[in-house]
């Protein structure tokens, strides 16, 4: 059974710019996380959806927007790029919302803002 | 508000020794915790989780971890640490309320174990 697959992998941007990650769930899994790492702030809960609904969102910018399409794969965006921006972007599936499983997580997107 | 410590930035073990890494948490409710570990340029690999049962949860890679509900605390435990453990382990909880999978973790604690 295949993994997360996050892409791309990694990108440079400069500040400004917007940019768009992609995420594909783990076969039948419906609920998609994100999460940012960074060395100061650590792991951030970005927002989750399940079923192509925002169910969740943490405290970050409207810059930061995502959604989800039918087939469950999910896509991130963050408009007019900060140097603050640069991280680790982590995407994670689950095959239920607010069940008691383990989350999966990608290899992540890793963001440079230049 | 739901929160994870983990008091330990680094924590170095010798090869063959028992490691413990250290987590408390702060819910209200009952918590779901994990154990995670990154290794670098990678991703969060799941290595155990509690629900409810029995204290003592074993996960991957020989891992276990005991719940303890007076202390809050739950611990993360190997009986003989090998090199290839060295990597970020991260602890995180999550308060069952029935709208959502979001994890809170703790700030994560690097393993080093040499030979």
């Amino acid at each position: 059974k295949a993994g997360v697959t996050q892409t791309p992998r990694y990108l440079i941007k400069t500040r400004g710019q917007q940019v768009t990650l992609s995420c594909s769930p783990i076969s039948g899994h419906r609920s998609v996380s994100w999460y940012q790492q960074t060395p100061g702030q650590g792991l951030q809960f970005l927002f989750e959806y399940f079923s192509e609904t925002q169910r969740n969102k943490g405290n970050f910018p409207g810059r930061f927007s995502g959604r989800q399409f039918s087939n469950s794969r999910s896509e991130m965006n963050v408009s007019t790029l900060e140097l603050g921006d640069s991280a680790l972007y982590l995407c994670a599936s689950s095959s239920r919302q607010g069940g008691t499983g383990e989350l999966f997580f990608g290899e992540g997107s890793r963001l440079t803002v230049l | 508000a739901q929160s994870v410590a983990q008091p330990e930035d680094q924590v170095n073990v010798a090869e063959g020794n028992p490691l413990t890494v250290k987590c408390t948490y702060s819910v209200s409710g009952n918590p779901y915790l994990f154990w995670y570990v990154q290794y670098p340029n990678r991703g969060l690999q799941f290595l155990l989780k509690y629900i409810t049962g029995d204290n003592l949860v074993k996960g991957s890679y020989g891992f276990e971890a005991e719940f303890n509900k007076s202390q809050t605390s739950f611990h993360l435990k190997k009986p003989s640490a090998l090199v290839s453990d060295s990597a970020l382990y991260f602890c995180a909880v999550r308060v069952f309320t029935g709208g959502g999978n979001k994890l809170t973790f703790g700030t994560g604690t690097q393993l080093k174990v040499e030979l």
